[in-house]
């Protein structure tokens, strides 16, 4: 099946600066990202869907300031933290539609953030 | 709005044993649904998918779901669990009309005993 890579997969940061985690399409084309965050011990809850060469789109009650999402190319988006506090730690997950009609989602591996 | 729910948080079973996880769903239109699973440390793989036809579906590692769209359910099932199944299990919905952007459930934690 197609991958999809997530860089970090960990990383720690300090309060008040910003992270940037990247989602790459390795082996096809993504014109298309969703960006998830876990909760420890909870579901992965969608956050934005990123939109290569427009802007995404943000759920309801996901600050888009805070949590910018790139998607420059067609295998790679980003997600970028600002201001990190505590509460932003969490898992954060990409995936990209792939296959026939595009109907199968492939997810990275996740990236462990931990603001401290 | 758009909603999955997984009846069960935790489940623990012995090896040999069936295993089935409730999912239902409510979407506003034609839904496809999924079941992933999670195995510690590693990436979300699928479990199989439902996008039309016939209802049973069945997916890898002995895994199948039935949809039931009269009860606006998709419960996954598998006759004789192994140790290696434990994992957190979630099921997921996309309407056909949004692409790949899912609503998970809860998930299911899976623990099975040797």
């Amino acid at each position: 099946g197609a991958v999809v890579s997530q860089h970090p997969s960990r990383v720690i940061c300090k309060s008040g600066t910003s992270v940037k985690i990247e989602c790459r399409s390795l082996d096809f084309q993504a014109t298309t990202m969703f960006w998830y965050r876990q909760f420890p011990k909870q579901s992965l809850m969608l956050m934005a869907t990123s939109n290569e060469g427009s802007k995404a789109t943000y759920e309801q009650g996901v600050e888009k300031d805070k949590f910018l999402i790139n998607h420059a190319s067609l295998t790679l988006s980003t997600l970028t933290v600002t201001s990190a506090h505590p509460e932003d730690s969490s898992f954060y997950i990409c995936s990209a539609p792939s296959g026939t009609l595009n109907t199968e989602a492939f997810f990275g591996q996740g990236t462990r953030l931990t603001v401290v | 709005a758009q909603s999955v729910s997984q009846h069960n948080h935790h489940v623990i079973l012995s090896e040999a044993a069936s295993l089935e996880l409730g999912c239902n769903y409510s979407y506003g239109g034609t839904v496809n649904l999924f079941w992933y699973v999670q195995y510690p440390g590693q990436h979300l793989q699928l479990l199989l998918k439902y996008f039309s036809g016939d209802p049973l579906v069945k997916g890898i590692k002995g895994f199948e779901a039935e949809f039931i769209k009269s009860k606006f359910s998709f419960n996954l099932r598998k006759p004789s669990v192994q140790w290696s199944d434990t994992a957190e299990y979630f099921c997921a919905g996309g309407l056909k009309a949004a692409g790949n952007k899912l609503t998970f459930g809860g998930g299911t934690r899976v623990l099975v005993k040797p």
